[in-house]
């Protein structure tokens, strides 16, 4: 199975500041990476797809970028809403695997 | 609107069977492979199964195999996970989400079912 590392596991910021999380692949999975973010009591919601493509009605704050083995999601001018938890997901070769989360909080 | 609607979870003891369903509507639902995917209390999301459009393949994760069969009817616009043998470990909030395989996100999301496992 591809393991898929997520880092930092939750970073702190502060309202306006922008922020990178870095997923890594154990092996190449080309540019089949998919970010959520998730709310407590919610369902995960997709944002970014194919590594750095917008899903439809995601605000363009957020960012997608990468290839193979190494990604990256930025949120700029994070806002009280973005605070939440985002995963990473590999969707290149079964059985797909998540990261293990990354949790932004307010500073 | 794409819809997801799950139904079916609940207490359940180890060893019991139990079958989710998820009601779709909002879009063609026999041209689009479904997925179910995990999540247990405080922890990160778990794929569990997906099956095709056609429903000419069905993946699972190791740790269902043989207990859980994915299965869809497209008159009812409806995907259903039935659980076999269930342990305790399968403790979950129980996600339905839509994704083409082989190589297509998971871009809509039910609200999910909560399994517990308990004796």
């Amino acid at each position: 199975d591809i393991q898929m590392t997520q880092s930092p596991s939750s970073l702190s910021a502060s309202v306006g500041d922008r922020v990178t999380i870095t997923c890594r692949a154990s092996q190449g999975i080309r540019n089949y990476l998919a970010w959520f973010q998730q709310k407590p009591g919610k369902a995960p919601k997709s944002l970014i797809y194919a590594a750095s493509s917008l899903q439809s009605g995601v605000p363009s704050k957020f960012s997608g970028s990468g290839s193979g083995a190494e990604f990256t999601l930025t949120i700029s001018n994070l806002q009280p809403e973005d605070f939440a938890t985002y995963y990473c997901q590999q969707y290149n070769t079964y059985p797909l695997t998540f990261g293990g989360g990354t949790k932004v909080e307010i500073k | 609107q794409v819809q997801l609607v799950e139904s079916g979870g609940g207490v359940v003891q180890p060893g019991r069977s139990l079958r989710l369903s998820c009601a779709t509507s909002g879009f063609t639902f026999r041209s689009y492979g479904m997925h179910w995917v995990r999540q247990a209390p405080g922890k990160g999301l778990e794929w569990v199964a997906v099956i095709w459009h056609d429903g000419s393949n069905t993946y699972y994760i190791d740790s269902v195999k043989g207990r859980f069969t994915i299965s869809r009817d497209d008159s009812k616009n409806t995907v259903y996970l039935q659980m076999n043998t269930l342990r305790a470990d399968d403790t979950a909030v129980y996600y339905c989400t839509r994704g083409n395989p082989p190589h297509s996100h998971n871009d809509f999301w039910g609200q999910g079912t909560l399994v517990t496992v308990s004796s």
